[in-house]
Formats: C-alpha cells, structure tokens, sequence
C-alpha cells in the first residue's frame, strides 16, 4: 500500500526556521518525482515545491524561491522541505504528493500544519 | 506562469443534478490537466489526468473534457458523497491550481 506521511509541522516564530519530511513506503520511491503543496486555513491549494526521482532538478513558487529548499534521500525513502525566513503567510497544511514525472498527483499525504507566529 | 481562473467559485445542487465546472488556463496546456476532489480535513484525490483521463476507482459519472486553455469537469447525476471541494490543476508548467469550486446541498 502507497503511504506518504508527513512530520515536522509546528508552531514557529516569523523568521525561524522548520524542516518538514515526508516518509515515503509502498512504492519505489526513487522512481517518483515530488511535491510540496500546501493549503492555508480556509484557502485553495498552492503548489510549492517540485524534485524530480534523482534529485537533480529542483522547481519552486515564486512565493518561496530563495527561502525553502526541497531535497530527497532515496536511500531513506524520505523527501524534505526545509523551510527559512517564514512568514505569517507561510501558515499552511503542507501536503508532499507524488506523480509519475511531471505528471498530476496520484497519492497524497495527510499533511502536517505549520503555524508561523509570535 | 501560467495562471488558472476556475468557476464558479461554489454552487448549490441536489443530489441528481447534472454539475458543470469550468477552468481556464492563461496560455495553452495541451491537455496537461488534472481535477481534485477535496472533503473538508482530508488530503485531494484526483479524479481526472491528462484532462479526460478517468482516475483508478473514480466513479464514471465524472468526466473531463477540453484542451489547450478551455477544460470542464462534469458529474452527472450528483451522489451525497459528491459534495465537496473541486479544484483543476494544470501541470504543463510548475503546477498551479485553480480557486477551487465548493460544491454545496441545496
């Protein structure tokens, strides 16, 4: 059974810092490109975050070009989204979903809540 | 970037009704579409791929349709299960949704 589960989701003060993971079991995880999406209260869905199976292609929103930085460990079946200089706004649900290249998204995660504020 | 305008916004219909959801692209996509459906505390499922494609296990009174900036996610005959969030994402670029349509009991 395909399962995504994600962690790291907390209470943060604006400009800290946070490391989301999402662990990855019941597929090859190498083979899959993926995502971060996230959903803030009451809000649509927002594509974040992108990597492809390797690791060697990166994209983002323009909303957090040069504040997050998604990265994978295959060998621990693990993506990351780590997360700096955040804002009120970043208050999200964070969702990691994978697809078959850049495909749509097939599987999701239940998502973790990041909360930033004083 | 490519942008994705979705309406409506939320409607109203009765189990039964035929629903229509319309999603345009600001540049052409080909038919590099998908529709999420998405219940209230719960992570989005797709529906639909590649614009008309009918997901694993998705009922088939849903269908997609259209191509290039033009696209509609149809539910005939609408079930209890059915009321919930709808959103189109296009995946030709980085991955943008749509606003999200509510569907809602009348």
């Amino acid at each position: 059974e395909v399962q995504l589960v994600e962690s790291g989701g907390g209470l943060v003060q604006p400009g800290g810092s946070l490391r989301l993971s999402c662990a990855a079991s019941g597929f090859t995880f190498s083979s899959y490109w993926m995502h971060w999406v996230r959903q803030a209260p009451g809000k649509g869905l927002v594509w974040v975050s992108r990597i492809n199976s390797d690791g060697s292609s990166t994209s983002y929103a323009d909303s957090v070009k040069g504040r997050f930085t998604i990265s994978r460990d295959n060998a621990k079946n693990t993506l990351y989204l780590q997360m700096n200089s955040l804002r009120a706004e970043d208050t999200a649900v964070y969702y990691c979903a994978r697809t078959v290249g850049g495909e749509s998204a097939d599987y999701w995660g239940q998502g973790t809540l990041v909360t930033v504020s004083s | 970037d490519i942008q994705m305008t979705q309406s409506p916004s939320s409607l109203s219909a009765s189990v039964g009704d035929r629903v229509t959801i319309t999603c345009r692209a600001s540049h052409s996509i080909s038919n590099y579409l998908a529709w999420y459906q998405q219940r209230p505390g719960k992570a989005p499922k797709v529906l639909i791929y590649k614009a008309s494609s009918l997901a694993s296990g998705v009922p088939s009174r849903f269908s997609g349709s259209g191509s290039g900036t033009e696209f509609t996610l149809t539910i005939t005959s609408l079930q209890p299960d059915d009321f919930a969030t709808y959103y189109c994402q296009q995946y030709f670029g980085l991955g943008t949704f749509g606003q999200g349509t509510k569907v809602e009991i009348k």
